[in-house]
């Protein structure tokens, strides 16, 4: 089966850095994306890796291992803004996106 | 430019009734795709629609059934609701013609579904 992992919930302060990460086991992969999905609205695009390594944009950036099945979000600076659900996503060998079921970001001031 | 738009925002129903979701696809995409979500879940693949037709499908029963229109707006229909599809329906456009393979998804704000 595909099965895609990340932690329920992580708390961090405001200004720090958090890690969120995430490991896949999938058919195929074409990419790994993160959303942010705020409380009640639409999940909106941050990243997309294709190949190993680091992107990076802004205060935030993705980290991709296909030999090891995992990635990472970086957030630094947290804002409270920040406070989100961060939802990895992979895509397979038929081009299906194959969805975590999501991070619960909590930013403390 | 509009994004993706979705009706209606919220809506009940009671089990064994039917309803249909409604999506308009930001402007320049081609591609809908639909997605149920529950709540504290990732959402899950419901189906894709390209030129009018089913391209590809997720693990949902035939109750779950779509079109796509012309225009490249789309329509979600579930038959003999049960109570478990209650949940939030996304609806995310994309277009054919991206490049580098990244097919970046762009969602509606959804409709929230509660069946009784």
């Amino acid at each position: 089966g595909q099965n895609i992992d990340q932690p329920t919930e992580m708390t961090a302060t405001e200004g720090a850095i958090v890690q969120i990460n995430c490991t896949y086991q999938t058919s195929g992969f074409n990419g790994l994306f993160w959303y942010q999905q705020h409380a009640g609205e639409a999940p909106t695009f941050l990243s997309y890796n294709v190949l190993d390594g680091l992107e990076e944009k802004g205060r935030f950036s993705s980290f991709l291992s296909r030999s090891k099945g995992y990635s990472y979000l970086l957030l630094k600076e947290l804002q409270m803004k920040d406070s989100a659900s961060y939802l990895c996503a992979v895509l397979d060998s038929n081009y299906q996106l194959i969805w975590g079921a999501g991070t619960k970001l909590i930013i403390k001031p | 430019d509009a994004g993706v738009t979705q009706s209606p925002t919220h809506l009940i129903k009671t089990r064994g009734q039917q309803v249909t979701l409604r999506c308009s696809p930001k402007s320049g995409h081609d591609t809908v795709s639909w997605y149920q979500q529950a709540l504290g879940q990732g959402p899950q693949f419901i189906f894709q629609y390209y030129e009018e037709e089913e391209r590809q499908r997720g693990n949902f029963p035939d109750r779950f059934s779509g079109h796509q229109f012309p225009n490249y707006s789309s329509e979600l229909n579930v038959n003999a609701l049960l109570l478990g599809d209650s949940a939030l329906y996304l609806c995310a456009s994309s277009s054919r013609l991206d490049s580098g393979g990244a097919n970046v998804l762009t969602f509606g704000a959804g409709s929230r579904l509660t069946v009784l």
